[in-house]
């Protein structure tokens, strides 16, 4: 059974700093992974999503990278800022399932 | 527009009574699902149809009963509530079940 694992599950910093989000998953034969921002009361906005024969994506400030034989991949922010401030979710996709990680709380101060 | 939108947003109620909830989307995909999110901010799933014909059921009670008049609705149905369904659900959508999925932004159910 597929186990979505994210470290850290907090974390604050200052404004500028490049991040990275860890998530880990038990079981290598997936689809895709996807990472999400989830903002109190706004429910769930995709990031990135990296296909299974994909080793990374990348969008604006965000790169996404996937290694299916560690069982890893890492969501890499740069130059953090405040409006990213929120929870990410990394997503794997077995079959015909959406298995959530853990999340981290990100927290970036001015 | 919104892509997923669900009704109500916010839902108190007692225990014992019988609620709903409802989804729709407009992206035209075939496939929605429910999720659960749990007091640790952990979200599982709990139902998944493709258009219109239930393809995931994980374990829930069968209280809860989801039901798809058509491929853009997916209303969620619970019977006998009890103070433990206390939590935010979420409703999405994907063009196929392994695609990008859009949510909806949830609903906080309250038993009380």
């Amino acid at each position: 059974k597929q186990e979505v694992t994210q470290i850290p599950a907090a974390l604050s910093v200052p404004e500028g700093e490049n991040l990275v989000l860890n998530c880990s998953f038990t079981d290598s034969a997936i689809y895709n992974l996807q990472w999400f921002r989830q903002d109190p009361g706004k429910g769930l906005t995709s990031l990135l999503l990296i296909q299974s024969s994909q080793r990374e994506q990348t969008s604006g400030r965000l790169n996404a990278s996937l290694d299916k034989s560690s069982g890893r991949s890492t969501l890499y922010i740069a130059a953090s800022q405040p409006g990213d401030s929120a929870t990410y979710l990394c997503v794997s996709s077995n079959t015909d399932k959406l298995i959530f990680g853990t999340g981290t709380r990100l927290q970036v101060f001015p | 527009d919104t892509a997923v939108s669900q009704t109500p947003k916010y839902l108190v109620t007692q225990m014992g009574n019988d609620k709903s909830i409802k989804c729709e989307q407009n992206l035209g995909h075939d496939t929605m699902y429910w999720y659960k999110q749990d007091s640790k901010k952990f979200l599982k799933i709990m139902f998944s149809y493709n258009n219109k014909e239930l393809i995931i059921n994980e374990t829930v009670p069968n209280r809860f009963s989801p039901k798809s008049p058509d491929k853009a609705h997916l209303n969620l149905h619970i019977n006998s509530l009890e103070l433990g369904d206390s939590a935010v659900y979420f409703c999405a959508s994907s063009q196929e079940a392994i695609q990008v999925a859009f949510f909806g932004q949830g609903t906080r159910l309250t038993v009380v």
